[in-house]
């Protein structure tokens, strides 16, 4: 069957860095993404990974491993308002998305 | 502003009514999609729409059904709902089916009782 699995919560400290993990398991790939989702709100496009390797996008980076079904989120020089949950999906060979149950990220000051 | 409409927001429903939740694009996405949000679940998806006139199922189509008569409006209906289906819903858009990026609508809050 398809699969995502996810740590369901983390705690970190303002300033830190924190990495979420991703392991997925689907039907034919194409693509891993991550979406933000603050408390009561939708879900908002952070990145897209289709091959191995690391993608930086400013204080967010995203990382593929196709061989190992794994991706992890990097956030670093936390902020407040990046306490959220954190989705992972995979699409797979219907291009459709299968999606983990979200990680709650908890910033302390 | 371009983007993703809902509507209604949230919504208490009795148990055996009918009930379409409405979703509005600007964006000229061809591909739309309908997805539920329960507590410690994924986000699942119910029906799903490539381009205008076509439909698809998703994982969990059972008491809903949707309809795509035109590019920017995709709704989707329960013909009796169940408290079964009480979760938070969630429309979605891309520019086509292998698109990176889907944005989505504020989601509608459906408490059937």
């Amino acid at each position: 069957g398809q699969n995502i699995d996810q740590p369901t919560e983390m705690t970190a400290t303002e300033g830190a860095i924190v990495q979420i993990n991703c392991t997925y398991q689907t039907s034919g790939f194409n693509g891993l993404f991550w979406y933000q989702q603050h408390a009561g709100e939708a879900p908002t496009f952070l990145s897209y990974n289709v091959l191995d390797g690391l993608e930086e996008k400013g204080r967010f980076s995203s990382f593929l491993s196709r061989s190992k079904g794994y991706s992890y989120l990097l956030l670093k020089e936390l902020q407040m308002k990046d306490s959220a949950s954190y989705l992972c999906a995979a699409m797979d060979s219907n291009y459709q998305l299968i999606w983990g149950a979200g990680t709650k990220l908890i910033i302390k000051p | 502003i371009a983007g993703i409409t809902q509507a209604p927001t949230s919504q208490i429903l009795a148990a055996g009514r009918r009930m379409t939740l409405r979703c509005t694009q600007d964006m000229r996405h061809n591909a739309m999609y309908w997805y539920r949000q329960d507590l410690g679940l994924g986000l699942r998806l119910i029906h799903y729409s490539n381009t205008a006139g076509t439909t698809g199922k998703g994982e969990v189509p059972d008491g809903y059904s949707v309809s795509r008569a035109n590019t920017d409006d995709f709704p989707l209906t329960l013909a009796s709902a169940v408290p079964s289906q009480t979760s938070v819903y969630f429309c979605a858009s891309s520019r086509s089916t292998d698109n990176t990026e889907a944005f989505f609508g504020q989601g509608t809050r459906l408490t059937v009782v």
